[in-house]
């Protein structure tokens, strides 16, 4: 977890509100990414980001977008909750696949346990 | 599509034996392979990585890796297992192909329960 924090790291809402998430490196790396983790899907790619300002989808991005107006946070921003968006949220980072030829390997961040009611 | 297999949700081994934790790809190419550890409510760590060359990998805290390329197999595996491996295992791949976006793709994970 070194080099990253994630707030909050516990959250319980109600559907319908939106809720933003935050992580944040002090490690430079360029590529910043948001999983969620659910019993037996693993960890699904909800967004990442290659450089400030540059964002893409990942496979789950429905319902969620994101920012990153600094190379050190990241935001996942949840418009309008619903009860299929209570998960774990991972944030990565990596220096990317670039730089390291494709083998960069990802650095996790502690986790946010949401819950939507 | 492309996807990733754990083949197994949980793998009971003693300690002191030695343990296999499978994994499976259906990716094309040659892609990048990774291996990460999970404890309790913490985030993923990473444990090793295939890039290339030999297919034997060693990595973290006594594990290693055998990519079989004609099986698409990625197996984690160590001589001895020790109580405090006990954790959640994800293997992960990134197609080589398809631009450099970084995006890994997950196995489902495989829980290891190491008993005295």
């Amino acid at each position: 977890d070194a080099g990253i924090t994630q707030s909050p790291r516990h959250k319980v809402t109600e559907t319908g509100t939106p809720v933003t998430l935050r992580c944040h490196q002090t490690e430079n790396h360029r590529y910043m990414y948001w999983y969620r983790q659910d019993p037996g899907h693993g960890l699904r790619l909800i967004h990442y980001s290659y450089g400030v300002k540059d964002t893409d989808k990942g496979e789950v991005s429905d319902g969620y977008s994101v920012s990153r107006s600094k190379t050190e946070d990241f935001l996942l921003t949840l418009e309008s909750a619903t009860s299929s968006q209570t998960s774990v949220y991972f944030c990565a980072i990596s220096e990317g696949p670039v730089l390291a030829g494709g083998g960069d390997e990802q650095f996790f961040g502690p986790g946010t346990r949401l819950t939507v009611l | 599509a492309q996807s990733v297999a754990q083949p197994e949700d949980q793998v009971n081994v003693a300690e002191g034996n030695p343990l296999t934790v499978k994994c499976t790809y259906s990716v094309s190419g040659n892609p990048y392979l990774f291996w990460y550890v999970q404890y309790p409510n913490r985030g993923l760590q990473f444990l090793l990585k295939y890039i290339t060359g030999d297919n034997l990998v060693k990595g973290s805290y006594g594990f290693e890796a055998e990519f079989n390329k004609s099986q698409t197999s990625f197996h984690l595996k160590k001589p001895s297992a020790l109580v405090s491996d006990s954790a959640l295992y994800f293997c992960a791949v990134r197609p080589r192909q398809g631009g450099n976006t970084g995006k890994l793709i997950f196995g489902q994970g495989t829980t290891l329960q190491v008993k005295p």
